[in-house]
């Protein structure tokens, strides 16, 4: 079955620097998402991305995050200048139709 | 804004018992309502989607119901085994493509 797969599945920053999340979403799924759950926290939308643009954002989705579709297969987050706080894990997801969602295996940031 | 609920935030039960999960919602104006399990450090695997015009679904030996005038949704596990333990939330859309609101979860222990 085909799945979302999303790299790396661990990665550890010093604060203030930037990191790129990678997701290589199910290929013919046309809506995509990135969530993160600090620990011990509720699982929280971040982006919704449909149409090579972003179509919802959530208050935590500021000036320091950015997604993008650069070759038609991955989908990525961009965290700027990260900050201690900025530590959780992050799931990507697709949906063919915007309905059921597939996430991926999450990628565990800390920063540092 | 939504808010989404989830009692008992955990349960450990014997192999083979028969046991129900709650999630309510604030908010009767959704779209769907999907439970997911959570496994240590994995991703959220779709389990059920009820749309809002339905009742219920079923696969295997759960059994989701959605009442939309109450605000509540319940998963039926039937026949516990020690593979269901995991961490099982709900989530709500309130549009097609539109962000999830998830609960804090309930984790779900079955001891053999």
């Amino acid at each position: 079955e085909p799945e979302v797969t999303q790299t790396p599945s661990h990665q550890v920053t010093q604060m203030g620097q930037e990191v790129i999340l990678r997701c290589v979403p199910i290929s013919n799924h046309l809506y995509f998402y990135w969530y993160r759950q600090i620990l011990g926290q509720k699982v929280e939308f971040l982006v919704s991305f449909y149409n090579n643009e972003i179509s919802e954002k959530s208050e935590i989705f500021d000036d320091q995050f950015s997604v993008e579709r650069p070759d038609g297969s991955n989908f990525t987050l961009k965290i700027r200048s990260t900050k201690l706080e900025d530590s959780a894990m992050y799931f990507c997801a697709s949906s063919q139709q915007g309905v059921r969602l597939h996430f991926g295996n999450g990628t565990r940031l800390t920063v540092t | 804004k939504q808010e989404v609920t989830q009692i008992p935030a955990a349960l450990s039960v014997p192999e083979g018992e028969n046991l129900v999960l709650n999630c309510s919602f604030t908010d009767s104006a959704i779209y769907n309502l999907q439970w997911f399990r959570q496994d240590p450090g994995k991703g959220l695997t779709s389990l059920l989607l009820i749309q809002s015009s339905q009742r219920e679904q079923t696969s295997g030996r759960l059994n989701a119901s959605l009442d939309k005038s109450s605000g509540r949704s319940t998963l039926y596990i039937a026949a516990s085994q020690p593979g269901d333990s995991a961490t099982y939330l709900c989530a709500l859309a309130e549009t097609s493509g539109s962000r999830l609101t998830f609960g804090e979860g309930t984790q779900l222990t079955v001891n053999p």
